[in-house]
């Protein structure tokens, strides 16, 4: 089984809608990430969590929201979508305790807004 | 402000040597990561580098300089699966800065 899933794995939305992507773990670590990609662009970080009370915005979370409902579980928010938030959205964790603070990524999440 | 820079796309030839290499300009510096994404696919983790010098896993070796900001991806034996984006990104403060990635494309 892997280690960080992802849902949906496709989505295609209307301009105005909630929606919502869910994240959820096995490994028990206390950090996960919220990732956007796109093309010819790097990851940019829109929130990060470092354990189910802290709750941080990244470098884009204009638009977004998020709620760590337990230690293995971190949801991403639109609550308006529109359509430059078309990207591909990747959830990651971290063990900080391990030698190096490598994060590991989901499958990702294909969101487009029309 | 922070800044990763990684070239946009290099070409090789299937059994030849590439290096792909990355210069940052970050506030903070706890170690440099090297992944590998496929297309459509998520990154997966390839090297980490926190000392300066050179890290060798089987095909795959990089390289950390800290004094220059700078580190290189070393990729040997090239084989067509090696097609792929590979990102380098920087720990800083425990967050990481992403480069855009380096699109690779091996002809045969």
């Amino acid at each position: 089984d892997a280690d960080v899933t992802q849902t949906p794995r496709n989505r295609i939305t209307k301009t105005g809608k909630r929606i919502m992507l869910e994240c959820s773990q096995t490994k028990g670590h206390d950090r996960m990430y919220w990732y956007r990609q796109d093309p010819g662009l790097g990851l940019r970080l829109i929130y990060y969590s470092f354990d189910v009370k802290d709750i941080n915005k990244g470098e884009i979370s204009d638009g977004y929201s998020v709620s760590r409902q337990a230690q293995a579980k971190f949801s991403l928010s639109l609550e308006s979508a529109i359509p430059n938030q078309t990207a591909l959205y990747f959830c990651a964790i971290m063990d900080p305790r391990g030698q190096e603070d490598t994060q590991y990524f989901g499958p990702g999440t294909r969101l487009t807004v029309l | 402000g922070q800044n990763i820079d990684q070239p946009t796309e290099m070409t090789a030839t299937e059994g030849a040597i590439v290096q792909i290499n990355c210069t940052y300009q970050t506030s903070g510096f706890n170690g440099l990561f090297w992944y590998q994404q496929h297309a459509g696919e998520a990154p997966t983790f390839l090297s980490y580098n926190v000392l300066d010098g050179l890290e060798e896993k089987g095909r795959f070796s990089s390289f950390l300089s800290r004094s220059k900001g700078y580190s290189y991806l070393l990729l040997k034996e090239l084989q067509m699966k090696d097609s792929a984006s590979y990102l380098c990104a920087v720990d800083s403060n425990y967050q990481l800065i992403w480069g855009a990635g380096t699109k690779l494309i091996i002809k045969p």
